[in-house]
C-alpha cells in the first residue's frame, strides 16, 4: 500500500463507548497530524507529532488521546464524545523536520466519519 | 491570531478560467498552499508559493503577495472534474510551522 491509509472508514458510537481511530502512512514521512473537518467550517488542526514527538497539540479536549508509536503509525483514541464531536477525521503526513522554505505539502487520507450518538 | 478568507462558492462553465482568492493575516508568514478536496474525499495538495509571484502547473496556477497578504488559484480550461472544494493553508511561526486552513471555496463547474 502506498499514501495515508485510515481505518475504519465509517464509525457510529454511544457517548459512553471507547474507539480508536487509525492512520498509517507508508510514504517515509516523519511529521504526522490528526486534523477535523466539520460541516461549513475550516479544517481544524488538532496534533502533531514530529518524529514520533508531539508538539502541538491545539486545546484539543482531553476525550481525545493521540498516540505515535512510531513514525508510521498514528492513533486517536476517543472516549465519552459528545454530539458536537461527529465530524470527519483526517489524517495527514509529511516529510517532517525544519522544512520551511521547501515546497510541499501534505498527503492526507480519505478520512474516518465519526458520528457520535 | 490569524484568519483566512475565501469565497464560499464560485461557478463557471467547462472550458473558462476561475480564480479562487485567498487573503490571510498572520505574523511570521512562510508559505501559501492550495488544496482540492472531492466530496467525500481526502484533500489533496495542489501547491505551494514561498515567494511572491506565479507558479505553474499545468492547467493550474497560484499566485502569491506577501506585501498584500494575498494569493489566488487560476484554474484554466475548466473541466466537470475541477468540481470539488478549494482550501488555502498558510504555514507560519505562530502555528508552529504548521498549516492553518481557509474555509474553502465550492467550485462548481456547469457544461
Amino acid at each position: 500500500e502506498t499514501g495515508v491509509t485510515q481505518t475504519p472508514r465509517h464509525l457510529v458510537m454511544g457517548m459512553t463507548n471507547k474507539k480508536s481511530l487509525k492512520c498509517e502512512q507508508h510514504l517515509g514521512h516523519n511529521a504526522m497530524y490528526w486534523y477535523k473537518q466539520s460541516a461549513k467550517k475550516p479544517l481544524e488542526l488538532m496534533f502533531v507529532y514530529n518524529f514520533k514527538e508531539q508538539t502541538e497539540n491545539n486545546s484539543v479536549p482531553s476525550r481525545f488521546s493521540p498516540e505515535c508509536p512510531n513514525s508510521s503509525h498514528l492513533f486517536l483514541h476517543l472516549h465519552t464524545l459528545q454530539p458536537e464531536d461527529s465530524a470527519l477525521y483526517l489524517c495527514a503526513s509529511s516529510p517532517g523536520g525544519d522544512t520551511v522554505g521547501q515546497s510541499y505539502g501534505y498527503t492526507f487520507g480519505s478520512g474516518t466519519r465519526l458520528t457520535v450518538v | 491570531g490569524q484568519s483566512l478568507e475565501q469565497p464560499s462558492e464560485v461557478t463557471a462553465v467547462e472550458g473558462a478560467i476561475v480564480q479562487i482568492n485567498c487573503t490571510y493575516q498572520t505574523s511570521g508568514f512562510y508559505g501559501l498552499s492550495w488544496y482540492q478536496q472531492h466530496d467525500g474525499g481526502a484533500p489533496t495538495f495542489l501547491s505551494y508559493n514561498a515567494l511572491d509571484g506565479l507558479e505553474e502547473t499545468g492547467r493550474f496556477s497560484s499566485f502569491l503577495s506577501r506585501s498584500d497578504s494575498y494569493g489566488y488559484l487560476l484554474l484554466q480550461e475548466l473541466q466537470m472534474k475541477d468540481s470539488a472544494s478549494y482550501f488555502c493553508a498558510v504555514r507560519s511561526r505562530n502555528y508552529g510551522q504548521n498549516f492553518v486552513f481557509g474555509p474553502g471555496t465550492r467550485l462548481s463547474v456547469l457544461p
